[in-house]
């Protein structure tokens, strides 16, 4: 079973700061990873997804990276703003499910 | 357009009662997603349909757990003899299709049960 991990758990950073979100995931044999945002009481918002055969994308101030053979992802946020502070999911897919890490609670001071 | 919906958005039950939760997809979606986030923990895979059909339920806890869709739109998660660890918020998700491209998940807000 595909096991997703994602450092740090919580995350506390300055108004305007570069940061990065680790995910990693134990099953390299995925066909995309998708990265989520989740406001407290409320659903789940897509980010970004990444295909098994890309490295990157990128959505304004939000860059993922893929690198699938290590079972790793990374979402850089840059320019981080109060607007930013939400819990942060990696969600990798096998097939017909995507497997979700605990994600990263980030908060921005500002 | 009309993003996912779930309903209700919250249900209070007593241990042993039947549930059934409501998900309403984005209109034109094929897949429609469960998933269960207990507190404080991660979101957990129960059950995903293409079309009407469920070639996944591996997710499903056990057998007092139900889904079905129909019309490739609305689904509903049914819960039997409702227990207390069966307190979570259940959320729905829905994506164009399997296909390359179309795999995005849309979540709707969920629906927080809590069983007392």
């Amino acid at each position: 079973k595909q096991e997703v991990t994602q450092i740090p758990a919580a995350l506390s950073v300055p108004e305007g700061e570069n940061l990065v979100l680790n995910c990693s995931f134990t099953d390299s044999a995925i066909y995309n990873l998708q990265w989520f945002r989740q406001d407290p009481g409320k659903g789940l918002t897509s980010l970004l997804l990444i295909q098994s055969s890309q490295r990157e994308q990128t959505s304004g101030r939000l860059n993922a990276s893929l690198d699938k053979s290590s079972g790793r992802s990374t979402l850089y946020i840059a320019a981080s703003q109060p607007g930013d502070s939400a819990t942060y999911l990696c969600a990798p897919n096998t097939g017909n499910q995507f497997y979700f890490g605990t994600g990263t609670s980030l908060t921005v001071i500002p | 357009g009309a993003g996912v919906s779930q309903s209700p958005s919250n249900k209070v039950t007593e241990k042993g009662k039947d549930v059934e939760l409501r998900c309403d997809p984005i209109s034109g979606h094929t897949a429609l997603y469960w998933y269960r986030q207990r507190l404080g923990q991660g979101l957990e895979f129960l059950i995903y349909f293409q079309g009407n059909s469920a070639p996944d339920k591996s997710g499903l806890p056990s057998d007092r757990f139900s889904a079905e869709r129909t019309g490739e739109s609305v689904s509903t998660l049914t819960i039997q003899r409702t227990q207390q660890e069966d307190s979570a918020v259940y959320l729905c998700a829905s994506s164009l299709g399997p296909g390359l491209g179309q795999e995005t998940q849309y979540f709707g807000p969920g629906t927080r049960l809590l069983v007392l």
